[in-house]
């Protein structure tokens, strides 16, 4: 079973619109950690958040918010004010603490395009 | 951060030959690398856990003997691609775990890009 699903292959908005990426998780693990990293046409992975399982706060950082909900497994991504500069492959992912030596599961990724 | 660089960035080869992939930790120790590998359009399947020391653990589907994995330091692993193929034409990405704290850190490689005509 696909452990993270993000459902959105690819959006596309207008630069200064606001856009939430989705990702939805599946564990058996009490205690794991949820990532998001951008991946721009180079390739190479930016990281930008992690989250462990123990702390639901939502977290902000400048135009990047993130919406931990245990709830409904899921782990928003919400981008304010996009930019041009935010297009890229955005990928969601997983790792549990107990199991498999932390092996990151990632989700397929979401491109987000953002036209000026 | 910690830094971890891949070598060479990208490779062109031909059918039938090997290339080997490093993957650095920079300024850590790494007990336990990641090999993972990215075609276009697709997410980042794990291929192996590779552990200084010891013999890598692949994951279901991924053929050993066609993908070489050593571990001899705490900072190098290298993947090697024998005899490839053009279907093996990908981006490769390592990670290297170190422990931080309570939680095991992981850091990523900037990816190496094969093309296999």
């Amino acid at each position: 079973a696909q452990k993270v699903t993000q459902a959105q292959t690819e959006i596309s908005v207008v630069e200064k619109e606001d856009v939430t990426l989705d990702c939805v998780y599946e564990t058996r693990d009490t205690t794991y950690y949820l990532f998001w990293y951008k991946q721009p046409p180079s390739g190479e992975l930016v990281f930008l958040i992690r989250r462990n399982s123990f702390d639901e706060q939502n977290e902000i950082s400048g135009r990047y918010s993130w919406n931990f909900q245990k709830s409904t497994s899921s782990f928003n991504f919400t981008i304010t004010a996009s930019q041009v500069v935010d297009s890229a492959v955005y990928f969601c992912a997983l790792s549990e603490a107990l199991r498999s030596f932390n092996k990151f599961y990632f989700g397929s990724g979401t491109k987000l395009n953002v036209k000026p | 951060g910690a830094v971890v660089s891949q070598h060479p960035s990208w490779v062109i080869c031909k059918s039938g030959t090997s290339v080997k992939i490093e993957c650095r930790s920079l300024d850590f120790q790494a007990t336990t690398m990641f090999w993972y590998r990215q075609f276009p359009k697709q997410s980042l399947m794990l291929m192996a856990t590779s552990n200084e020391g010891s013999k890598a653990t692949y994951e279901q589907g991924v053929e050993k003997d066609k993908f070489l994995i050593n571990h001899a330091s705490l900072t190098l692993s290298t993947l090697t691609v024998t005899s490839a193929h053009p279907e093996d034409s990908s981006f490769y990405i390592c990670s290297a775990r170190v422990l931080a704290g309570t939680y095991n850190e992981q850091f990523f490689g900037p990816g190496t890009r094969l093309t296999v005509l």
